[in-house]
């Protein structure tokens, strides 16, 4: 089984919709990750969170939200989708022991606003 | 804006030859730094992570770091067709807050 799980893997939907995007890990990381992917200009960081009660706004966070509802959960949510949030959003995951280590991805969820 | 610079590329290389990959960033405090293989529609893979100036080696892969020059760089040795996709390069900023990805290079390897 996959250590980073995303759900949905696809999902269209219409300018306006609630969107939730949700993200499941065993890896038994604290840190977690939500960021988006555009052709041209790479990942960009959308929110962080290093434990349950810590959560961080990245790089381009407005028209987003999110909630940790455990350390191994971490949801994404449009509270009213635009077209241009289009984009394939990855989920990632880091150990805080190795403070400045790496991150693992999830397998991603591309997301198609009309 | 702290900044992580690849070449978009595409790099082409022939089947058996060494890919160079290379990537420059501007915050000089950097601890640490990463190399991804990113396959088109799939997520990004870690390759390799590199702390200290030098090189570090595994497999056909080996990251070179120059923190004096800002400059990391990996290598690719026996290049297959398999390793043809996006490698992305990725900063930790001197807070340790935030990995800043480059844009990606893309790789081609030919048979």
């Amino acid at each position: 089984d996959a250590d980073v799980t995303q759900t949905p893997r696809n999902r269209i939907t219409k300018t306006g919709k609630r969107i939730m995007l949700e993200c499941s890990q065993t890896k038994g990381h604290d840190r977690m990750y939500w960021y988006r992917q555009d052709p041209g200009l790479g990942l960009r960081l959308i929110y962080y969170s290093f434990d349950v009660k810590d959560i961080n706004k990245g790089e381009i966070s407005d028209g987003y939200s999110v909630s940790r509802q455990a350390q191994a959960k971490f949801s994404l949510s449009l509270e009213s989708a635009i077209p241009n949030q289009t984009a394939l959003y990855f989920c990632a995951t880091s150990d805080r022991r190795a403070d400045v280590g790496p991150q693992y991805f999830g397998p991603g969820t591309r997301l198609t606003v009309l | 804006q702290k900044e992580v610079e690849q070449n978009s590329g595409p790099l082409s290389v022939p089947e058996g030859a060494i890919a160079s990959l290379n990537c420059t960033y501007s915050d000089r405090g950097s601890q640490s730094f990463f190399w991804y293989r990113q396959y088109s529609g799939k997520s990004p893979e870690l390759i390799m992570f590199i702390y200290s100036n030098g090189d570090k080696e595994d497999g056909r892969f080996t990251a070179q770091l120059n923190k004096a020059s800002q400059y990391v760089s990996l290598l690719i040795r026996d290049s297959q067709p398999s390793d043809s996709a996006t490698y992305l390069c990725a900063v930790f900023n001197q807070a340790g807050t935030a990995l800043i990805f480059g844009k990606g290079t893309t790789l081609s390897v030919s048979s």
